[in-house]
């Protein structure tokens, strides 16, 4: 069974800081790699994607890969009360089910201003 | 953008009645998606189709039936709801398998409460 793992939180940062969100899983074949934004009440938005081991930024956010350490991490810079959400960690299976994802549960931010 | 509707944001149907729920996407995606979401258990896929009359089960269909007659369209049905069923229901889509063309795409949901 293919696993995603995230911490649930709740993650509470002030405004400003930097938000941290990390991310396992379990299937080492697993190529891409998404994080989600999901306000209470709404569906997921697609707000990161990322392939390769290393870094990728996009504005504020930047996803972190780690394939060898099956990790992957998403950091909000100068985090804002309007980043609060949940964030969901998605992972993509391997050879013909690779357009499938496996999601994590989640993990709860909360930034206070 | 990429744009997936769903039919309704809220669903309220007795016990024992056939539910539809229908979802269309406008950019010629070839893969389609219904998932339910509940508190703790995260996302669960119910069923998915890569192609048009093509569908294959998911994590958890039982209880549920799905019909692609069309590329933009997919439609999830509870052949006879149950209150184990109240959720929300999220649909997605994706263009092709592999790289960037498997980012999945979600509609707004539907709240689906079985009485």
């Amino acid at each position: 069974q293919k696993e995603v793992e995230q911490n649930s939180g709740p993650l509470s940062v002030p405004e400003g800081a930097i938000a941290s969100l990390n991310c396992t899983y379990s299937d080492r074949v697993s190529q891409s790699f998404f994080w989600y934004r999901q306000y209470s009440g709404k569906s997921p938005e697609l707000i990161m994607s990322i392939y390769s081991n290393g870094d990728k930024e996009d504005g504020r956010f930047t996803a972190q890969l780690n394939k060898a350490s099956q990790y992957v991490s998403l950091l909000i810079r100068d985090s804002q009360p309007s980043d609060s959400a949940t964030y969901l960690c998605a992972v993509t299976g391997s050879g013909g089910s690779n357009y499938k994802l496996t999601f994590g549960k989640g993990t709860l931010l909360t930034v206070n201003p | 953008d990429v744009k997936v509707t769903q039919s309704s944001r809220y669903l309220v149907k007795r016990t024992g009645e056939k539910v539809f729920l229908e979802c269309v996407q406008d950019m010629d995606h070839e893969n389609m998606f219904w998932y339910r979401q509940d508190p703790g258990l995260g996302l669960r896929l119910i069923y998915f189709s890569y192609d048009v009359k093509m569908k294959e089960k998911g994590d958890i269909p039982e209880g549920y039936s799905v019909s692609r007659e069309k590329k933009e369209r997919f439609s999830l049905i509870l052949e006879s709801a149950s209150t184990n069923q109240t959720s929300m229901y999220l649909c997605a889509s994706s263009l092709l398998a592999g790289g960037p063309q498997n980012e999945q795409f979600f509609g707004p949901g539907t709240r689906l409460t079985v009485l």
